[in-house]
């Protein structure tokens, strides 16, 4: 377990409607990513972040926007949810220093229905 | 851009019996490390074992073991012992070793879904 949960964990909303997904870490990693699950597609990175208020875009990041204000804390939002964005969203942390930390920890994921 | 092939969408093994699943990538970088991640039915991503590419001996962690060919750029996961506990699907994944500002994501095939049959 590394310490790493998020918030809701199933969610359904309607078209047009924002969400706001929530990623919570109690390890003080300086990386967070958000990356998205389809069948088929494997996961693919929306945002990452490198510190607080630093973040990025990653492979898909239309239609989302995130924020960090707080080192544990990273958020996704979805402005305007489209059926498009149904997914599981997986939140992951990780050091990102040669010496160790290579590895990428996940959440638990959060399985998003747009209706 | 880097991209993760895996060319077995399904598999499966007997229970106590051996299977491999392949992986194959493209990079122009010569430094990176590749990872192996399985996600049983809760959903939950597990990292089961990486390779630094760097490294010419191939990771074992005590069932899993690799076959990481630089040249054919290949990294194939090979479970000893299938157990039903091994039911899954399993992501092959890479990174870049070094990245100075940019993002140390992973990149991601699509995964290979493993039947353990009892």
């Amino acid at each position: 377990d590394a310490g790493i949960t998020q918030s809701p964990r199933h969610k359904v909303t309607e078209t047009g409607t924002p969400v706001t997904l929530r990623c919570h870490q109690t390890e003080n990693h300086r990386y967070m990513y958000w990356y998205r699950q389809d069948p088929g597609h494997g996961l693919r990175l929306i945002h990452y972040s490198y510190g607080v208020k630093d973040t990025d875009k990653g492979e898909v990041s239309d239609g989302y926007s995130v924020s960090r204000s707080k080192t544990e804390d990273f958020l996704l939002t979805l402005e305007s949810a489209t059926s498009s964005q149904t997914s599981v969203y997986f939140c992951a942390i990780s050091l990102s220093r040669e010496s160790h930390g290579v590895e990428q920890f996940f959440g638990p994921g959060t399985r998003l229905t747009v209706l | 851009a880097q991209t993760v092939t895996q060319s077995q969408p399904e598999m499966s093994v007997q229970e106590a019996e051996t299977v491999t699943l392949s992986c194959t990538y493209d990079t122009s970088e010569s430094d990176y490390y590749l990872f192996w991640y399985k996600q049983p039915p809760s959903r939950q991503m597990i990292l089961v074992i990486r390779q630094e590419a760097y490294k010419q001996q191939n990771a074992t962690e005590n069932r899993f073991s690799v076959n990481f060919q630089k040249a054919a750029k290949s990294f194939s996961l090979k479970i000893s012992d299938s157990q039903l506990g091994d039911a899954a699907m399993y992501f092959c994944a890479y990174r870049r070793r070094y990245s100075g500002a940019g993002s140390y994501q992973l990149t991601f095939g699509k995964g290979t879904k493993l039947s353990v049959i009892p």
